[in-house]
């Protein structure tokens, strides 16, 4: 039972690379999301998707781009990396608003380091 | 603007005693509050959750406690165990699955 997978778990980067994080589910979950967490300051939406094909900004979306074509699969782009960018990056899913659970599961995060 | 604090980042108990780890939040439209624990390297796991029409809810050692009126909720952990080490994130609810977290509180267990 995987639950969320998220890839790779370390990354470094160069001021100006682009690369894809890389999120998958297994539970067919309708929600996926997108949390950057930093010292001091929890966990912060970046974007969302409540469903295949439709997507919405979160709290911090800025130098993100998201889609989802699929229900199992919820990709992160960085577009032009930047060291304020360095942070670990959680995926996570939940079932939706119809089952009314609140819990959202999480994968085991991505430690990027911008340089 | 800070709509979900945890005000003491660190706590520090004796094991089999009595956990408490406090939240406070703004904004009166959230519908779920929930506590997640969380280890080193390892993303958040889920805990306890209240919805905003209660004041209680149990799960063995864990009980959550909703103060609508204050604005306030607490996780108690009792007895308190060595396993219970980690970082305890309180996080809100605001529709179409958008969770608000606070900073963390790192509790320690003390044998």
């Amino acid at each position: 039972n995987a639950g969320v997978t998220q890839t790779p778990k370390f990354q470094v980067l160069k001021t100006g690379q682009s690369m894809t994080l890389q999120c998958a589910q297994d539970m067919n979950h309708e929600y996926m999301s997108w949390y950057r967490q930093d010292p001091g300051m929890g966990l912060r939406l970046i974007h969302y998707s409540v469903g295949a094909g439709i997507t919405d900004q979160g709290e911090v979306p800025n130098g993100y781009n998201v889609s989802r074509s699929t229900t199992e699969d919820f990709p992160l782009r960085l577009l032009s990396a930047a060291p304020s960018q360095t942070s670990v990056y959680f995926c996570a899913s939940s079932p939706g608003q119809v089952l009314g659970s609140p819990e959202a599961f999480f994968g085991q995060g991505t430690r990027l380091t911008v340089v | 603007d800070q709509q979900v604090k945890q005000n003491s980042p660190s706590l520090s108990v004796q094991e089999g005693r009595i956990s408490i780890l406090n939240c406070d939040y703004t904004n009166s439209m959230f519908d779920y509050f929930l506590w997640y624990k969380k280890y080193p390297a390892e993303g958040p796991t889920f805990l306890i959750s209240i919805s905003s029409i209660k004041d209680k809810n149990e799960d063995g050692r864990f009980t959550v406690f909703l103060n609508k009126s204050a604005k306030h909720l607490s996780l108690h952990i009792v007895p308190s165990q060595p396993g219970d080490s980690a970082v305890y994130f309180c996080a809100a609810r605001q529709g179409a699955q958008k969770l608000v977290f606070g900073q963390g509180t790192r509790l320690t267990i003390n044998p």
